[in-house]
């Protein structure tokens, strides 16, 4: 079993649209949990992290996590054409490691 | 200020040559990271620098895969008689020390195709 499950999608939804995105996760000593955006040929450049469970927000994304599901999200607000990227999510044990899902493919259509 | 910068950008090799993949951090991170990103695959991490400490190399592949960082800053992975299964974008990443930031700042890659 992989330590971070990701649905690859591909994702398609027209601008404007609620996104959500999620990972599964087995290792319940999980702490800091990441949200990164990779744009083709680029490398991923990092969203938003939180430590622990919890909701957080900025501007248009919020991130949740939920330890009892070992289950994360993200959500897009009012998605726009230049959120169009892959979404990778990440975790690690503190002093750890990274561990990062296989990304889901995100297109917004205008 | 500078990112993260890795050279070559591109590289194609034959089969069961040697590479060197060069990865320059952001000055004064101390922690400097690599990973192999394949289609369909996810990233997935080869080994990990944190200052003076012995690196944690629990992600090589196997002992074709090496890396060293010279003076705290540079790094350089090295892939001795590659194999096509090698072809992959190699990324590398650097962060200040776990308990300031947790941010990877990662280079662009360089893509590796072995023919």
């Amino acid at each position: 079993q992989k330590e971070v499950e990701q649905d690859p999608g591909p994702l398609s939804v027209p601008e404007g649209a609620i996104v959500s995105l999620n990972c599964t996760y087995s290792n319940s000593a999980f702490q800091y949990f990441m949200w990164y955006r990779q744009y083709s040929r680029k490398g991923p450049e990092l969203l938003m992290y939180t430590y622990s469970s919890g909701n957080k927000e900025d501007g248009r994304f919020t991130a949740q996590v939920d330890k009892s599901s070992k289950y994360i999200s993200l959500f897009i607000r009012d998605s726009q054409p230049s959120d169009s990227a892959t979404y990778l999510c990440a975790m690690s044990v503190p002093g750890n490691q990274f561990y990062f899902g296989t990304g889901t493919s995100l297109t917004v259509i205008p | 200020g500078a990112g993260v910068s890795q050279s070559p950008s591109n590289k194609v090799t034959e089969k069961g040559k040697d590479v060197e993949l060069r990865c320059d951090p952001i000055s004064g991170h101390t922690a400097l990271y690599w990973y192999r990103q394949s289609l369909g695959q996810g990233l997935e991490f080869l080994i990990y620098f944190q200052g003076n400490s012995a690196p944690d190399k629990s992600g090589l592949p196997s002992d074709r895969f090496s890396a060293e960082r010279t003076g705290g800053s540079v790094s350089t992975l090295t892939i001795q008689r590659t194999q096509q299964e090698d072809s992959a974008v190699y990324l590398c990443a650097s962060s200040v020390p776990y308990g300031v930031s947790y941010e990877q700042y990662f280079g662009p890659g360089t893509r590796l195709t072995v023919t």
